[in-house]
């Protein structure tokens, strides 16, 4: 146990479905992570948020939409997505921003888009 | 975007066997380095957080070194384990704001 639950595990979602990813992470950290797994490629950052504010969102598409709505949870709310947006999504926290900080993640949320 | 880069892509090592590899990265500017190790269907897991030239770590079995002078870190796990079997990732950063992962080494321990 990492200390940092993600919701579904899984998920099969058409191109027209709005979903939502959920992560709590129950160690007291102040910045939360949202990471892009896909096969044969490393993890893409996705959002970055430290104490409740974004501070960073690496060209994401807008289809992914990102909400903090207090510092022990980070949701991912996912619409019209598109087949090759089918990933493994991890979400991560560490105690402060700088890359000096451990992360922690959690086991991830493995998404199919039909 | 920073290259990072990993090697070998997978290895396959009997038990009892120790081995290494690399991650590699641009030297011209450093901030620090992390080694995670991810089973599967498990969260990836922090092994170690390096930042000065020369720095050498251990947990266990496993350590690393780290040369920001020519921009690489190995990583070595002695007496290999069948559930030493796992993926090990690393990432870099320069700034320390911005951080790039590899790609990672998938490494097989058979029994």
């Amino acid at each position: 146990e990492t200390g940092v639950t993600q919701t579904p595990r899984h998920l099969v979602m058409g191109m027209t479905n709005k979903k939502s990813l959920k992560c709590e992470q129950h160690l007291g950290h102040n910045a939360m992570y949202w990471y892009k797994q896909s096969a044969k490629k490393p993890l893409e950052l996705m959002f970055v948020y430290s104490l409740e504010e974004r501070v960073e969102n690496n060209s994401v598409p807008s289809r992914f939409s990102p909400e903090c709505p207090n510092s022990s949870h980070l949701f991912l709310h996912l619409h019209t997505l598109q087949p090759e947006d089918s990933a493994l999504y991890l979400c991560a926290s560490s105690k402060g921003l700088r890359f000096e900080n451990i992360q922690y993640f959690g086991a991830g949320t493995r998404l199919s888009v039909l | 975007i920073l290259n990072v880069e990993q090697s070998p892509q997978s290895l396959h090592v009997q038990e009892g066997d120790s081995t290494n590899f690399t991650c590699s990265f641009p030297s011209s500017n450093f901030y620090a380095l992390h080694w995670y190790r991810w089973e599967t269907a498990k969260s990836p897991e922090a092994l170690f957080v390096m930042t000065l030239n020369g720095d050498e770590k251990k947990k266990g079995r496993i350590s690393a070194t780290l040369n920001t002078k020519e921009g690489y870190s190995y990583l070595y796990i002695k007496g290999s384990q069948p559930e030493d079997s796992a993926t090990y990732l690393c990432a870099s950063s320069e700034t320390g704001n911005q951080f790039y992962f590899g790609t990672g080494t998938s490494l097989t321990v058979i029994p």
